[in-house]
């Protein structure tokens, strides 16, 4: 079990450009997040999905948009990156409560 | 909206030395959850706590969830090196998938 697989581990993209973090698990687990952390900060959830075909804004979605492809799949798409958007991105499945994290994208925005 | 707040925001600590950090919720939680980051790291699953009052130990590290199930607490009997990291808790509000992150105690053990 490979457990919570994130990619690319890092990227730099200039201000405007867009792009998708990936994230999937092996689990089976229904639950999905998408976190961002930024330097020094606790974790801030961006969009979660409580099951397959649902997706739900979380405390800082704006900016951000989510595609449950699948059971296994969540992706987080930035159409439009911006500096403030600089930061360390946590992707989770869950389990009856226990959260499972990803290993995480580096998210740099010039 | 809901929020979480730990204090303290920084701890340091001597090896041996007992550390505590504490967890308030502005809503009543369905449960509460801890979890630790080493530096560079991701979030580890430590526990989950459910029931009013109820308190969890594992080994070093004791868990509390408060009566009104608004508050929580993580106590490290006698630190060691390893156990450096940041703890966050998480909580939960009823009819929510929704878990919201307390800021975090960054603990440094100094040997």
């Amino acid at each position: 079990n490979a457990g919570v697989t994130q990619t690319p581990k890092f990227q730099v993209l200039k201000t405007g450009q867009s792009m998708t973090l990936q994230c999937a698990q092996d689990m089976n687990h229904n639950s999905m997040y998408w976190y961002r952390q930024d330097p020094g900060m606790g974790l801030r959830l961006i969009y979660y999905s409580a099951s397959e075909g649902t997706t739900d804004k979380g405390e800082v979605p704006n900016g951000y948009n989510v595609s449950r492809l699948n059971k296994r799949e969540f992706s987080l798409r930035l159409e439009s990156a911006a500096p403030s958007q600089t930061s360390v991105y946590f992707c989770a499945s869950n389990l009856q409560g226990e959260q499972y994290f990803g290993p995480g994208t580096r998210l740099t925005v010039t | 909206g809901q929020q979480v707040m730990q204090i303290p925001q920084y701890q340091h600590v001597q090896e041996g030395e007992d550390f505590t950090t504490y967890c308030n919720s502005s809503t009543t939680l369905s449960n509460i959850q801890w979890y630790k980051q080493r530096p560079g790291g991701h979030p580890v699953f430590l526990i989950q706590l459910v029931k009013s009052g109820e308190v969890k130990k594992q080994k070093r590290l004791t868990f509390q969830f408060g009566e009104a199930k608004k508050n929580s607490s993580l106590h490290i009997t006698a630190t060691q090196t390893t156990d450096v990291g940041t703890y966050f808790c998480a909580g939960k509000a009823s009819g929510t998938y929704k878990y919201i992150f307390g800021t975090g105690t960054r603990l440094k053990v100094l040997a």
